[in-house]
């Protein structure tokens, strides 16, 4: 069965420092990759996703960046956090189901960011 | 992009009631699915359900792709359905759009 993991769960960084998110999937292989960002008591916001090695696409100006290096692996970027970067990411992955049906959606446990 | 919203934004019920809640999109979309956000934040897929009428217990939802809209029944609330429940689709992408979601308390 696939299974989505999410790293760290929690943490609390500085204004100006980096940040790195990491994501990985098992069990399946090009899958669809998903980063999105919930501020406290809001919706998701869709920040980028892959359908493959390499490609991200980017929905959101910022200050963050995705990359793909490995086909089940998705990381999230910043060279330096702003106060406004504070919130719950959340790394998702889909399967291919065929022309316009990027397949079910699955999350992973999520990454609680706080700046200050 | 589509645009999704979702109905209603907060809703408290006693233990027992039976609710609607509603999802209206502003372009066709040709996946759709329900989650339900636990107080941990965990996303928990309820529904995928592109069309048509899908039941899982006390749960079910309905979707109305021509219409643009879905519904999500819960029957005789339970206090662990309380949370925030969102919808989300695409249109003719691969990205997935959220609704604004539905706070749901369930009093005892």
């Amino acid at each position: 069965s696939q299974t989505i993991h999410q790293w760290p769960a929690t943490l609390v960084q500085p204004v100006g420092s980096p940040l790195s998110l990491e994501c990985t999937v098992e069990g399946t292989s090009n899958p669809n990759l998903y980063w999105y960002r919930q501020a406290a008591g809001r919706g998701l916001q869709l920040l980028f996703y892959s359908v493959g090695i390499g490609q991200i696409s980017s929905e959101v100006p910022q200050n963050l960046s995705a990359s793909r290096p490995q086909d089940r692996q998705f990381i999230l970027s910043s060279k330096k956090l702003l106060l406004s970067d504070s919130g719950f990411y959340l790394c998702a992955w889909s399967v291919y189901s065929g022309r316009r049906h990027p397949g079910e959606l699955f999350f992973g446990e999520g990454s609680r960011l706080t700046v200050l | 992009g589509i645009q999704v919203e979702q109905s209603p934004p907060d809703l408290i019920l006693q233990e027992g009631a039976n609710s609607t809640l509603r999802c209206n999109f502003s372009d066709s979309v040709n996946n759709l699915q329900w989650f339900h956000q636990n107080p941990w934040g965990q996303l928990i897929n309820l529904f995928y359900i592109p069309s048509g009428t899908k039941q899982n217990g006390r749960l079910s939802a309905t979707t109305v792709a021509t219409e643009r809209y879905s519904l999500l029944y819960i029957s005789s609330s339970q206090t662990t359905d309380s949370g925030v429940y969102f919808c989300a689709g695409t249109s003719g992408t691969y990205k997935y759009i959220f609704g604004t979601g539905t706070r749901l308390k369930v009093l005892a």
